[in-house]
């Protein structure tokens, strides 16, 4: 019964390039959460989705950053030309349809840095 | 506005003594969880607690203890006999009604404790 993954657990970026994060919920669970823990901060929401369908994106930077949870295969979290000030650390969480936060489950979160 | 306050940024004790972490809420929903988290040095989230709104009973589990109190809004945490393994950053987080009838997690800042042996 394995519990929410995310990889990778650590992510090196130069300026300007790509970063993909992706999650795996818990098995039966289709919300996800992405959460942003700055440095020495708490973690704020940025998106909520479900299976093909964005919710609630209103913790998202307008630019360079989305979101998707498709069909098949994991929730991915996509940073276009990052900057310095994106590093930070990316949790996700999952919850099944009837569950809400009240049941939500954080994966052990991937660590970006950017160089 | 909805929101968490941990007022305490950082708290340092010697090994054994109790301490309790403040944290107080704003919401405007009628239903809503509390909860804490603890973040140990190597990153990842540890669940500890979770609270309905509408149940106010205290709440211990070992070391640990839990006072809701919905009149001022706190959701304090203390750990009594504290030990070098509970040195964390301590987190405080209350849920809010989405867009689409979910919830998310508002967090506060975090409160770092510190025990020394």
């Amino acid at each position: 019964n394995a519990g929410v993954m995310q990889n990778p657990r650590h992510l090196v970026r130069r300026r300007g390039q790509e970063a993909r994060l992706r999650c795996s919920p818990m098995k039966g669970h289709s919300h996800v959460y992405w959460y942003r823990q700055l440095p020495e901060e708490g973690l704020k929401f940025m998106v909520y989705l479900q299976k093909e369908n964005i919710i609630d994106e209103s913790g998202m930077p307008k630019e360079r950053f989305s979101a998707e949870f498709p069909k098949e295969g994991p929730s991915i979290l996509r940073i276009q030309q990052v900057v310095r000030g994106d590093s930070a650390a990316y949790f996700c969480a999952s919850s099944s349809p009837t569950g809400g936060a009240g049941t939500q489950y954080f994966g052990p979160g991937t660590r970006l840095l950017v160089l | 506005a909805q929101k968490v306050t941990q007022a305490q940024t950082e708290i340092s004790v010697v090994e054994k003594e109790d301490v309790t972490l403040d944290c107080v809420y704003e919401t405007r929903d009628t239903t809503y969880y509390l909860f804490w988290y603890k973040q140990p040095p190597s990153g990842e989230l540890v669940f500890l607690i979770r609270r309905n709104s509408f149940d106010e009973q205290n709440e211990i589990s070992g070391r640990y203890s839990w006072n809701f109190q919905k009149s001022t809004s706190s959701f304090n945490f203390t750990i009594t006999a504290s030990q070098v393994v509970d040195s964390a950053v301590y987190f405080c987080a209350l849920s809010v009604l989405t867009q689409g009838g979910s919830e998310k997690l508002v967090f506060g800042k975090g409160m770092k404790l510190t025990v020394n042996p």
